[in-house]
């Protein structure tokens, strides 16, 4: 099984700011990760695929990189909608499908 | 309109049964495979499942394998998870979600409660 370790577990940021998220795997899953993200309530959505790929209509400032074992999402610009936790996933080898602990963004 | 919708949870004692139901509208539901993924009060996502567009392959993760059964009904655009032998730490909120071209989840239901408890 692959395990996806996420850090930080939380992040404090405040509007307009850059963060950075990151995800490493315990074997090397290429470039097969996602970034999901989850608000309070909402079911996750896709941000990211295939670890560069902004799914549909998610805007510019998400921006995914890395391969291999370590990732990282970026946000740019937070906005107050941002605000909430990122998960990663990968696909390179499943089952078991498995999701990183996530990483809670937080208005400082 | 593009939706998954969940319907079937609820409270049921340790032991119990439950059969959750997905019904997916607005696209062509053959050609996906879907799953299910569960979150427990306050933690992180957790696969329980996924079917393939075939229905021939089904998998599932370990803590529910020999207790959960997935199924689909491609004339009813449906998937189905039953779910036998509840214990307390099944308790959780349950997902259906679709497998996209991408070979990702790019689209889930809003989720359906499912508490264990005596």
């Amino acid at each position: 099984e692959i395990v996806l370790t996420q850090s930080p577990a939380t992040l404090s940021s405040s509007p307009g700011e850059r963060v950075t998220l990151s995800c490493r795997a315990s074997q090397n899953v290429s470039y097969y990760l996602a970034w999901y993200q989850q608000k309070l309530g909402q079911a996750p959505r896709l941000l990211i695929y295939d670890a560069s790929n902004r799914a549909s209509g998610i805007p510019a400032r998400f921006r995914g990189s890395g391969s291999g074992t370590d990732f990282t999402l970026t946000i740019s610009s937070v906005e107050p909608a941002d605000f909430a936790v990122y998960y990663c996933q990968q696909r390179r080898n499943w089952p078991p499908i498995t999701f990183g602990q996530g990483t809670r963004l937080e208005i400082k | 309109q593009v939706q998954l919708e969940e319907s079937g949870g609820g409270l049921v004692k340790p032991g119990g049964s439950l059969r959750l139901s997905c019904a997916a509208t607005g696209f062509i539901f053959n050609d996906h495979y879907f799953l299910w993924i569960r979150q427990a009060p306050g933690k992180g996502l957790e696969w329980i499942s996924y079917i393939s567009a075939d229905v021939i392959t089904k998998r599932y993760g370990d803590s529910v394998r020999g207790r959960f059964t997935i199924s689909r009904d491609n004339t009813k655009n449906s998937v189905y998870l039953q779910m036998n032998s509840l214990r307390d730490e099944d308790t959780a909120v349950y997902y259906c979600a679709r497998i996209g071209e991408s070979g990702y989840f790019d689209l889930w239901g809003r989720g359906i409660l499912v508490t264990v408890s005596s």
